[in-house]
């Protein structure tokens, strides 16, 4: 089955560590997204990329990196830099960058501090 | 920043019963409104997108309506069932590459 698969489920870091969050997708989509999701807020988007090769900074990118080398895969890494890096992390996929193609979501890692 | 704001922020329902969210949302650069449903421990999974202005969308029990003009749309589920329970969320697109998302609406059915 087509999909997207986040890893891991749960992550723990501890201060000054960075971390990585894979975001893999097998649905042949040029568009992929990291989301952040706060309690009481709507999804927040930290970066995305349209196509291999290119990203672009969403709403709140201080403190994240990413790389889209292939197109199957977008890696999210948090940085020592971001201080409140507590919160659930959803990827997503899209067939195009077009606003009117859907998203499909991973089922996201929930990211905590030791 | 967009402001795109949904009521009620949750709702408790009994199962039989019809039910409705709001999404509010810019009125002006609109391109496309997206509607999602999260079950818990689930991804989201989307159920419409919604680009012209009087577009109404039909999924099963579920349909949506779109207001561009007025910066609304409404979801409405007929004979809510305990499976419907989910958190609803809406984005909005407004041209760019990104999605602007509402916080959602939980909806509990209850037997």
């Amino acid at each position: 089955d087509g999909g997207i698969t986040q890893s891991p489920k749960y992550l723990f870091r501890k201060e000054g560590q960075n971390v990585t969050l894979s975001c893999e997708q097998n649905l042949n989509h040029d568009a992929m997204y990291w989301y952040r999701q706060d309690p009481g807020q709507g999804l927040r988007l930290i970066y995305y990329s349209q196509i291999v090769n290119d990203f672009q900074k969403g709403d709140i990118a201080e403190g994240y990196s990413v790389s889209r080398e292939k197109k199957e895969s977008f890696p999210l890494t948090v940085t020592s830099a971001q201080k409140n890096p507590t919160a659930f992390y959803l990827c997503a996929s899209s067939l195009t960058k077009l606003q009117y193609q859907p998203q499909h979501f991973g089922d996201g890692t929930r990211l905590s501090i030791l | 920043i967009l402001n795109v704001e949904q009521s009620p922020q949750s709702l408790h329902v009994q199962e039989g019963d019809s039910t409705n969210f709001t999404c509010s949302f810019p009125s002006s650069n609109f391109y496309a409104l997206h509607w999602y449903r999260w079950e818990t421990a689930k991804s989201p999974e989307a159920l419409f997108v919604m680009t012209l202005n009087g577009d109404e969308k039909k999924k099963g029990r579920i349909s949506a309506t779109l207001n561009t003009k007025e910066g609304y749309s409404y979801l409405y589920i007929k004979g809510s069932q305990p499976e419907d329970s989910a958190t609803y969320l809406c984005a909005f697109g407004g041209g760019g590459n990104k999605l602007t998302f509402g916080t959602g609406t939980q909806l509990k059915v209850e037997l």
